[in-house]
């Protein structure tokens, strides 16, 4: 079956700093990665996404790359805020398309 | 919409009681799951299903049970409490190829 890792565990940012986490996956016929966030106590919510159509999409300051070549996708958070401090859930669905397989999740910590 | 709804938020439960933790979407979607999320840890697959009548395992489906007579409903089963089964409970709903919502959770405690 998928599997996805996820890097790094944790990321402490400065704000106003960037911050990128990266994933892999071992199905090459994994084509829809979503990106989730989760606050504390609060419930995973998708904030991004990408089909494996594209190499590339963009909300505001967020952006998600795809290489399907090397199998793996990245997300990327400009000007970082103090709000973006959460755990962030990479995610890819199985070949059968029923269910999705989650990374390990990075701790993103935005200092002021 | 109310989206994927939970019941109840919080329960405590003595070792070898039992409990259902009730799940519901309204989106009419065919796809439904449960993970559990421990402290400071990833989402574990426990159960899922593709359609009403049709449930399979995922990677945690050891103490648990679930049903899906229909395509609203998906409850998860507790039979024997034990303490390892402390954990924050989300279910999930999703369309084929389409985002994935998950409920509020439910922070289930075991003593």
């Amino acid at each position: 079956g998928e599997n996805v890792e996820q890097h790094p565990s944790t990321l402490s940012v400065q704000e106003g700093d960037s911050a990128v986490i990266k994933c892999t996956y071992s199905d090459s016929a994994s084509n829809y990665f979503p990106w989730y966030k989760q606050e504390l106590g609060k419930r995973p919510q998708l904030i991004i996404d990408i089909r494996s159509n594209v190499g590339e999409k963009k909300d505001q300051r967020i952006a998600v790359t795809l290489n399907k070549t090397a199998k793996h996708f990245s997300l990327h958070i400009t000007e970082t805020q103090p709000e973006d401090s959460a755990v962030y859930f990479c995610a890819a669905n199985q070949a059968a398309g029923n269910k999705l397989t989650f990374g390990g999740g990075t701790r993103v910590l935005v200092k002021p | 919409n109310a989206g994927v709804t939970q019941t109840p938020k919080f329960r405590i439960l003595k070792i070898g009681q039992s409990m259902t933790l009730q799940c519901a979407q309204d989106m009419n979607h065919n796809y439904m799951y449960w993970y559990r999320q421990d402290p400071g840890m990833g989402l574990k697959l426990i159960y899922y299903s593709v359609g009403a009548g049709i449930t399979d395992k995922g990677e945690v489906p050891n103490g648990y049970n679930v049903s899906r007579s229909t395509t609203e409903d998906f409850p998860l089963r507790l039979e024997l409490a034990a303490p390892s089964q402390t954990s924050v409970y989300f279910c999930a709903s999703r369309s084929l190829q389409e985002t994935q919502y998950f409920g509020p959770g439910t922070r289930l405690l075991v003593l």
